[in-house]
Parts: C-alpha cells; structure tokens; sequence
C-alpha cells in the first residue's frame, strides 16, 4: 500500500487566492483527519470524517476553510480566500478498518507545506 | 476534556545514552495511548500504542513505553539511543479515551543526538 498520499507537497500562494489540497486515504480505512501543524499551536485537528461524512469540524478556524470527502478514496481541504495566517503545514491522516473505531492508530501523509504571502 | 502533556520541549542526548521522554495525560479511566515520531519534512509515525493489558508496550526502531496508571503516565523509553532517533516525538490520547474520535497530541518533545 502506498500509504496516504496527499497533494502538493509544497503551496506558495498569493492572500486572497483559493488553495485545494488533496489527500488519498488508505483503502479500507473509514476515518480520515485533517491536522494543521504551526510552531505555535502545535497540531490541531480540524475535521474529521467517518465513512466519508464530517463527524467534528469544529476545529476549523472559520468559513474560509471548507472541507469535503465524496467517496472513500478522496478529500480535499480547501481555504478562500486564503491569508498569511494559514500558512501552516497540513496534514491528512486516516485510520480504522471496518468500523473498528478510528483510535487503532493513525496513517499520516507527508504533508503539505502551504506558504500564503 | 482529554489533554496530554509533554513537559520537555527539547532534550539532547549522546549516541548510544538511554531515553526517557515524558507524557502525562489527563482522563478518568485508563486511555488508550500513543507515541508518534516526526522526522523533518515528514509526517507523523506510529511508534507504539497501548489499549490494555501489559503496561510495558514494546514498539518499533527498539522503542518501549509503559503506562502508570498511578502517575497517569506514559513514558516512552529506549536504553541505547542511535544517530537516527533525531526527531520529535509526539504523545497522543483519544478526545473520549477509546476507540471512538479523534486523537490529541501533546506540543511534542524533539530529540536531539550528540555523536
């Protein structure tokens, strides 16, 4: 298995463009996580998904940011209009197997890098 | 709510020396727990996990962490630290203790390593 594979690695955007990043979970897997990672926060979960429906979402910081799953095999995390504050790195991780429950450990991405001047 | 925390921010140690970072977490009955290791520019690993059962967990790349329940912690261990252990590490707990839900990380603990 290729692990979970997400897209860019690397986002250098212009404030106020739109900004999609994308992530394939692991096949079989039914929960997928959205993580932002900062060196002052640390990482903070902002959604997160089970047999492609959000389940918590309240950790995205407000209406710019958007978040989908229309199958089990693709979601996408989408900030418009995007601000120097969002730069971050984002996660993507997915878990469980047939509703085992989602805590039997994470898969994460790599990551993407998103750089917002 | 569930918390964790790593009271290290950062540790260095010599190549070979033993390991002991720190995880203390906050929750009413005993947690499912976790360690994850960050490499630069990657994500997150897991390293190990526990559920029940023994206290002591044996993980990868030589890694062990037993759960006190006593100290609600969750000490993650190596008796001979290796060049490659570079990296941060993160503990983790689940929002509602179990299998359900998302997991919280601790603000991490990096490791460095002296030849």
């Amino acid at each position: 298995d290729a692990g979970v594979i997400q897209s860019p690695r690397h986002e250098v955007t212009e404030m106020g463009q739109e900004v999609t990043l994308r992530c394939k979970p692991i096949s079989g897997h039914d929960y997928l996580f959205w993580y932002r990672q900062t060196m002052m926060r640390g990482l903070e979960l902002l959604i997160y998904f089970n047999n492609n429906v959000p389940i918590d979402d309240s950790g995205m910081p407000e209406d710019r940011f958007s978040a989908k799953m229309p199958n089990a095999s693709f979601s996408t995390l989408k900030i418009q209009p995007s601000e120097p504050r969002d730069s971050a790195v984002y996660f993507c991780a997915s878990s469980g197997v047939g509703g085992t429950g989602g805590n039997y450990g994470y898969t994460f991405g790599s990551g993407t890098r998103l750089t917002v001047v | 709510a569930q918390s964790v925390t790593q009271p290290d921010i950062h540790i260095t140690v010599s190549e070979g020396a033993s390991l002991e970072l720190r995880c203390n977490y906050s929750y009413g009955a005993t947690p499912y727990l976790f360690w994850y290791v960050q490499s630069p520019g990657q994500g997150l690993q897991l390293l190990l996990k526990y559920f029940s059962g023994d206290t002591l967990v044996q993980g990868i790349k030589g890694f062990e962490a037993e759960f006190k329940r006593s100290q609600s912690s969750f000490n993650l261990r190596k008796p001979s630290v290796h060049w490659s252990d570079a990296a941060e590490y993160f503990c983790a707990v689940p929002t509602y203790g179990g299998s359900q839900g998302n997991l919280i990380f601790g603000k991490g603990t990096k490791l460095s390593v002296k030849p």
